[in-house]
């Protein structure tokens, strides 16, 4: 079983929708959840943390997190054309903060 | 504030060879992590240092090996290169307690012939 999962994609949606990105994992006992955007060409750069169940939000940027569910979500409200990149989740293994587990990552594409 | 700064950004070895990368974390940033990213595997974690010690290491061959000095600066050497070891070489930091919250310098790209 791979330990964190997301759809490749690519998810395409029209400029000002809502995209959803999605993530599950799969150990149960991971404490801090990431999301890392990463456009063609550049290195990855936080967007998003998260410690808690619920929801933060952030700007037009919103993660969900359910620890029960082992799901992340991460929300982009009014997507713009400059949201278009590739969205990774990111979840820390136990007792090691720079020790991440990235997903594959998400391909974003935003449509004018 | 100077961001991570990583060295050199693109190189070329051939099958056997060794190279060493190298990486200068954000001023401040004590904690510096490694990985490695491909169009197949994604990134994957390769060390994890903090004040000169290596905290954590991934599943990676022992032909992968790093280091980090007083300054926090940090290498990573891959001996006997192999074609697989083709990749874009991450080096990430982290304020003074590792909180997961990385800063991912531009990255080495690394091809092997």
């Amino acid at each position: 079983q791979k330990e964190v999962e997301q759809n490749s994609g690519p998810l395409s949606v029209p400029e000002g929708a809502i995209a959803s990105l999605n993530c599950t994992y799969s150990d149960r006992v991971s404490q801090s959840f990431f999301w890392y955007r990463q456009y063609s060409g550049k290195s990855p750069e936080l967007i998003m943390s998260i410690y808690s169940n619920g929801d933060k939000e952030d700007g037009r940027f919103t993660a969900q997190l359910n620890k029960a569910s082992q799901y992340v979500s991460l929300l982009i409200r009014d997507s713009q054309p400059s949201d278009s990149a590739t969205y990774l989740c990111a979840v820390n293994r136990e007792g090691s903060q720079g020790n991440l587990i990235f997903g594959k990552g998400t391909k974003l594409s935003v449509k004018p | 504030k100077a961001g991570v700064t990583q060295t050199p950004r693109y190189l070329i070895k051939t099958r056997g060879q060794q190279v060493t990368l190298s990486c200068s974390p954000i001023s401040g940033h004590r904690s510096v992590s490694w990985y490695q990213q491909t169009p197949g595997q994604g990134l994957q974690f390769l060390f994890e240092y903090f004040s000169e010690t290596q905290r954590n290491k991934g599943n990676f061959p022992g032909r992968f090996s790093g280091r980090q000095f007083s300054n926090s600066r940090s290498e990573m050497n891959v001996s006997t290169l192999e074609l697989g070891d083709s990749a874009l070489y991450l080096c990430a930091s982290s304020p003074e307690v590792p909180t997961g919250e990385l800063f991912f310098g531009e990255g080495s790209r690394l091809t092997v012939l």
